[in-house]
């Protein structure tokens, strides 16, 4: 069965710092993967998405992604943390003509 | 504006009853999705419908239903036969269904917090 994975429950980081957030999947073929963001009390945005190609995606506020088919990582990073990043989020893989699965979340603290 | 309406954004039951969860979208999208989050789980598939008059069950379908009468609209009813339903729900949309969703982004709405007294 297909699974997503977030090793970390909790991401802490000080401002202006770079910061990772970790995500690793297990799934067969080639699967298509995204990151979200949850701020509080909202719904779920959409920040990148892996298909094909180039191995290091950038998405919206600055983060960017980078697929590695040999550790099945797609870990989320931002060169410089803003406090504003605070929030919940969220690694997804959408199988081809399987369901699309979540992993169970990192939150992340960006603290001034 | 083009997005996705939930309503309530609180909602309280007492235990025994049904409620409904309303979703509404006026992205044009033929797929809508609910899911519901539950503290360190991420979200879980409840329904999906890949068309209008259409929906499959998802992952945690039992205790609730849903209806698709419309494309913009895809309510989702948390039955009394529900053991646990106190959670945060979502809802969302994608241009296609599952099936053809190679690549498409799901859009989510703000989602609704159930709470059962």
């Amino acid at each position: 069965a297909q699974s997503v994975a977030q090793p970390e429950d909790q991401v802490n980081v000080a401002e202006g710092n770079p910061l990772t957030v970790k995500c690793t999947y297990s799934v067969s073929g080639n699967p298509y993967l995204f990151w979200y963001v949850q701020y509080p009390n909202r719904g779920l945005q959409f920040l990148l998405k892996y298909i094909t190609g180039d191995n290091l995606v950038k998405g919206s506020y600055g983060f960017e992604a980078e697929f590695n088919k040999s550790q099945t990582s797609f870990h989320l990073k931002k060169p410089s943390a803003l406090v504003s990043d605070s929030a919940l989020y969220f690694c997804a893989v959408d199988n081809y003509g399987q369901n699309f699965v979540f992993g169970p979340g990192t939150r992340l603290s960006v603290l001034p | 504006d083009g997005g996705i309406t939930q309503s309530p954004k609180y909602l309280f039951r007492k235990e025994g009853q049904n409620v409904t969860l309303s979703c509404e979208q006026n992205l044009n999208h033929d797929a809508m999705y609910w899911y519901r989050q539950d503290p360190g789980q991420g979200l879980r598939l409840i329904y999906y419908s890949q068309i209008v008059n259409d929906f499959q069950k998802g992952d945690i379908a039992e205790g609730y239903s849903v209806s698709r009468e419309k494309k913009e609209s895809f309510p989702l009813t948390v039955t009394s036969a529900q053991k646990n339903p106190t959670a945060f729900y979502l809802c969302a949309s994608s241009p296609e269904g599952l099936a053809g969703a190679i690549t498409d982004t799901q859009y989510f709405g703000p989602g609704t917090r159930l709470t059962v007294l």
